[in-house]
Protein backbone atom coordinates (compact mmCIF):
# COMPACT_ATOMS: atom_id res chain seq x y z
CA UNK A 1 0.00 0.00 0.00
CA UNK A 2 1.28 3.40 -0.79
CA UNK A 3 1.34 6.62 1.94
CA UNK A 4 2.55 9.73 2.05
CA UNK A 5 4.02 11.20 5.10
CA UNK A 6 4.22 14.78 5.65
CA UNK A 7 6.73 16.22 8.70
CA UNK A 8 5.32 19.09 10.22
CA UNK A 9 1.74 20.50 10.19
CA UNK A 10 3.12 23.55 10.35
CA UNK A 11 5.51 25.54 9.24
CA UNK A 12 6.72 29.35 9.56
CA UNK A 13 9.30 31.38 7.46
CA UNK A 14 10.41 34.86 7.34
CA UNK A 15 9.53 36.54 3.72
CA UNK A 16 12.68 36.25 1.90
CA UNK A 17 13.76 33.24 3.93
CA UNK A 18 13.89 29.39 2.20
CA UNK A 19 11.01 27.20 2.37
CA UNK A 20 11.08 23.58 3.02
CA UNK A 21 8.46 21.23 3.14
CA UNK A 22 9.33 17.78 3.87
CA UNK A 23 7.51 14.61 2.32
CA UNK A 24 8.60 10.85 2.78
CA UNK A 25 6.77 8.41 1.04
CA UNK A 26 5.78 4.76 0.89
CA UNK A 27 5.38 2.60 -2.32
CA UNK A 28 5.74 -0.63 -4.14
CA UNK A 29 6.22 0.26 -7.51
CA UNK A 30 7.80 3.39 -8.58
CA UNK A 31 5.86 6.00 -7.48
CA UNK A 32 4.24 9.29 -9.09
CA UNK A 33 4.51 12.03 -6.46
CA UNK A 34 2.78 15.48 -6.06
CA UNK A 35 2.38 18.59 -4.50
CA UNK A 36 -0.55 20.57 -4.76
CA UNK A 37 -1.38 23.39 -2.65
CA UNK A 38 -4.33 24.91 -1.04
CA UNK A 39 -5.64 28.67 -0.33
CA UNK A 40 -8.81 28.49 1.98
CA UNK A 41 -11.78 27.02 0.72
CA UNK A 42 -10.58 26.50 -2.52
CA UNK A 43 -9.62 23.59 -4.51
CA UNK A 44 -6.10 22.20 -4.87
CA UNK A 45 -3.85 23.46 -7.65
CA UNK A 46 -1.03 21.12 -8.89
CA UNK A 47 2.53 22.93 -7.90
CA UNK A 48 4.79 20.54 -9.33
CA UNK A 49 5.02 16.41 -10.34
CA UNK A 50 7.24 13.80 -10.46
CA UNK A 51 6.84 10.77 -13.36
CA UNK A 52 10.15 9.23 -12.94
CA UNK A 53 11.67 11.80 -15.92
CA UNK A 54 14.35 14.07 -14.12
CA UNK A 55 14.76 13.92 -10.23
CA UNK A 56 14.70 17.58 -9.41
CA UNK A 57 11.03 19.12 -10.52
CA UNK A 58 10.47 22.70 -10.77
CA UNK A 59 7.13 24.12 -10.55
CA UNK A 60 5.22 27.12 -10.84
CA UNK A 61 5.49 29.86 -8.01
CA UNK A 62 9.36 29.18 -8.11
CA UNK A 63 8.64 25.90 -6.26
CA UNK A 64 10.84 23.09 -6.99
CA UNK A 65 11.13 19.27 -5.24
CA UNK A 66 13.92 16.74 -5.66
CA UNK A 67 12.85 12.96 -5.51
CA UNK A 68 15.28 11.00 -3.81
CA UNK A 69 15.02 7.13 -4.10
CA UNK A 70 17.37 6.32 -1.23
CA UNK A 71 15.37 8.73 1.02
CA UNK A 72 12.28 7.79 -0.04
CA UNK A 73 11.19 11.33 -0.09
CA UNK A 74 10.01 14.43 -2.24
CA UNK A 75 10.55 17.75 -0.35
CA UNK A 76 9.31 21.26 -1.78
CA UNK A 77 11.56 24.00 -1.50
CA UNK A 78 11.27 27.83 -2.79
CA UNK A 79 14.51 29.77 -2.10
CA UNK A 80 12.58 33.25 -0.88
CA UNK A 81 9.16 33.17 0.12
CA UNK A 82 6.46 35.38 -0.09
CA UNK A 83 3.59 36.32 1.59
CA UNK A 84 1.23 34.79 -1.12
CA UNK A 85 2.62 31.62 -0.58
CA UNK A 86 0.89 31.22 2.76
CA UNK A 87 -1.38 28.07 2.15
CA UNK A 88 -1.85 24.91 2.69
CA UNK A 89 0.41 22.17 0.89
CA UNK A 90 -0.06 18.68 0.32
CA UNK A 91 2.08 15.70 -0.66
CA UNK A 92 0.65 13.00 -2.73
CA UNK A 93 1.56 9.49 -4.66
CA UNK A 94 0.16 7.54 -6.69
CA UNK A 95 0.87 4.30 -8.88
CA UNK A 96 0.70 6.37 -12.29
CA UNK A 97 0.58 3.51 -14.70
CA UNK A 98 -2.45 2.01 -13.30
CA UNK A 99 -4.87 4.18 -15.62
CA UNK A 100 -7.03 4.74 -12.38
CA UNK A 101 -4.64 7.34 -10.63
CA UNK A 102 -6.11 6.61 -7.60
CA UNK A 103 -3.96 9.58 -5.14
CA UNK A 104 -3.33 9.32 -1.44
CA UNK A 105 -2.66 12.89 0.29
CA UNK A 106 -0.64 13.89 2.99
CA UNK A 107 -1.93 15.48 5.87
CA UNK A 108 -0.74 18.30 4.67
CA UNK A 109 1.64 21.32 6.01
CA UNK A 110 0.16 25.01 6.38
CA UNK A 111 2.51 27.54 5.46
CA UNK A 112 2.91 30.46 7.30
CA UNK A 113 4.84 33.60 6.14
CA UNK A 114 6.03 36.17 8.42
CA UNK A 115 6.52 40.10 7.52
CA UNK B 1 -5.72 23.83 -19.55
CA UNK B 2 -7.80 21.19 -18.20
CA UNK B 3 -10.73 22.75 -15.66
CA UNK B 4 -13.06 21.04 -13.18
CA UNK B 5 -15.98 22.69 -12.96
CA UNK B 6 -17.84 21.57 -9.29
CA UNK B 7 -21.57 23.08 -8.57
CA UNK B 8 -22.71 24.43 -5.70
CA UNK B 9 -19.85 26.09 -4.14
CA UNK B 10 -21.86 26.08 -0.87
CA UNK B 11 -25.11 24.24 0.22
CA UNK B 12 -27.13 24.22 3.36
CA UNK B 13 -29.68 21.84 3.96
CA UNK B 14 -31.79 20.27 6.76
CA UNK B 15 -31.00 17.20 8.67
CA UNK B 16 -33.03 14.20 6.29
CA UNK B 17 -32.84 15.99 2.96
CA UNK B 18 -30.79 14.96 0.02
CA UNK B 19 -27.47 17.14 -1.57
CA UNK B 20 -26.64 16.77 -5.05
CA UNK B 21 -23.09 18.26 -6.05
CA UNK B 22 -22.20 18.26 -9.83
CA UNK B 23 -18.57 17.90 -11.26
CA UNK B 24 -17.90 18.49 -14.49
CA UNK B 25 -14.51 18.51 -17.10
CA UNK B 26 -15.18 21.63 -18.90
CA UNK B 27 -12.87 21.31 -21.79
CA UNK B 28 -11.55 17.26 -21.37
CA UNK B 29 -13.45 14.23 -21.64
CA UNK B 30 -12.82 12.12 -18.57
CA UNK B 31 -13.83 8.40 -17.90
CA UNK B 32 -12.51 8.53 -14.36
CA UNK B 33 -13.41 11.29 -11.44
CA UNK B 34 -12.67 11.40 -8.10
CA UNK B 35 -14.61 11.96 -4.99
CA UNK B 36 -12.68 13.57 -1.72
CA UNK B 37 -13.67 14.77 1.46
CA UNK B 38 -11.95 17.13 3.86
CA UNK B 39 -12.79 17.87 7.03
CA UNK B 40 -11.32 21.50 8.55
CA UNK B 41 -7.72 21.81 8.82
CA UNK B 42 -7.49 18.13 7.61
CA UNK B 43 -6.02 16.11 4.10
CA UNK B 44 -8.20 15.03 1.97
CA UNK B 45 -9.76 11.17 2.42
CA UNK B 46 -10.49 9.57 -1.31
CA UNK B 47 -14.66 8.67 -1.10
CA UNK B 48 -14.87 6.78 -4.27
CA UNK B 49 -13.51 6.30 -7.59
CA UNK B 50 -16.47 7.48 -10.46
CA UNK B 51 -15.77 5.42 -14.08
CA UNK B 52 -18.18 6.51 -16.88
CA UNK B 53 -20.82 4.40 -17.82
CA UNK B 54 -20.03 1.64 -14.51
CA UNK B 55 -20.30 1.33 -11.09
CA UNK B 56 -18.82 3.75 -8.57
CA UNK B 57 -15.71 2.07 -6.60
CA UNK B 58 -15.78 3.19 -2.60
CA UNK B 59 -13.17 3.38 -0.58
CA UNK B 60 -13.49 1.26 2.32
CA UNK B 61 -15.92 2.73 5.25
CA UNK B 62 -17.67 4.46 2.96
CA UNK B 63 -21.24 3.85 2.69
CA UNK B 64 -22.37 3.71 -0.51
CA UNK B 65 -25.92 3.77 0.01
CA UNK B 66 -24.93 7.24 1.49
CA UNK B 67 -22.89 8.35 -0.87
CA UNK B 68 -24.95 7.70 -4.55
CA UNK B 69 -22.02 8.39 -7.57
CA UNK B 70 -23.28 8.60 -10.85
CA UNK B 71 -21.11 9.09 -13.80
CA UNK B 72 -23.48 9.22 -16.85
CA UNK B 73 -20.99 10.76 -19.23
CA UNK B 74 -17.83 11.72 -20.64
CA UNK B 75 -17.43 14.99 -18.80
CA UNK B 76 -20.33 14.67 -15.77
CA UNK B 77 -20.23 12.96 -12.47
CA UNK B 78 -22.95 13.86 -9.41
CA UNK B 79 -22.35 13.22 -5.64
CA UNK B 80 -25.63 12.91 -3.85
CA UNK B 81 -25.22 13.06 -0.07
CA UNK B 82 -29.02 11.13 0.81
CA UNK B 83 -30.71 11.87 4.32
CA UNK B 84 -27.82 14.19 5.28
CA UNK B 85 -26.88 14.83 8.75
CA UNK B 86 -24.93 17.01 10.67
CA UNK B 87 -21.62 14.78 10.97
CA UNK B 88 -22.03 14.68 7.03
CA UNK B 89 -21.00 18.56 7.11
CA UNK B 90 -17.72 18.73 5.08
CA UNK B 91 -16.31 20.27 2.24
CA UNK B 92 -16.61 17.67 -0.80
CA UNK B 93 -13.92 17.81 -3.94
CA UNK B 94 -13.92 16.20 -7.05
CA UNK B 95 -11.23 15.66 -9.14
CA UNK B 96 -10.46 14.48 -12.94
CA UNK B 97 -7.59 13.10 -15.14
CA UNK B 98 -7.16 13.87 -18.55
CA UNK B 99 -6.86 10.82 -20.48
CA UNK B 100 -3.14 9.62 -20.83
CA UNK B 101 -2.39 12.46 -18.58
CA UNK B 102 -1.11 11.51 -15.27
CA UNK B 103 -2.23 14.69 -13.40
CA UNK B 104 -5.22 15.04 -11.56
CA UNK B 105 -7.45 18.59 -11.62
CA UNK B 106 -9.63 19.17 -8.84
CA UNK B 107 -12.37 21.34 -8.93
CA UNK B 108 -12.73 24.36 -6.82
CA UNK B 109 -15.02 22.56 -3.68
CA UNK B 110 -18.62 21.96 -2.31
CA UNK B 111 -18.69 23.09 1.13
CA UNK B 112 -21.93 21.11 2.51
CA UNK B 113 -23.53 22.12 5.73
CA UNK B 114 -25.99 20.45 7.44
CA UNK B 115 -28.33 21.91 9.84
Amino acid sequence: AQSVTQLGSHVSVSEGALVLLRCNYSSSVPPYLFWYVQYPNQGLQLLLKYTSAATLVKGINGFEAEFKKSETSFHLTKPSAHMSDAAEYFCAVSEGTSGTYKYIFGTGTRLKVLA
Amino acid sequence: GAVVSQHPSRVICKSGTSVKIECRSLDFQATTMFWYRQFPKQSLMLMATSNEGSKATYEQGVEKDKFLINHASLTLSTLTVTSAHPEDSSFYICSASLVGANVLTFGAGSRLTVL
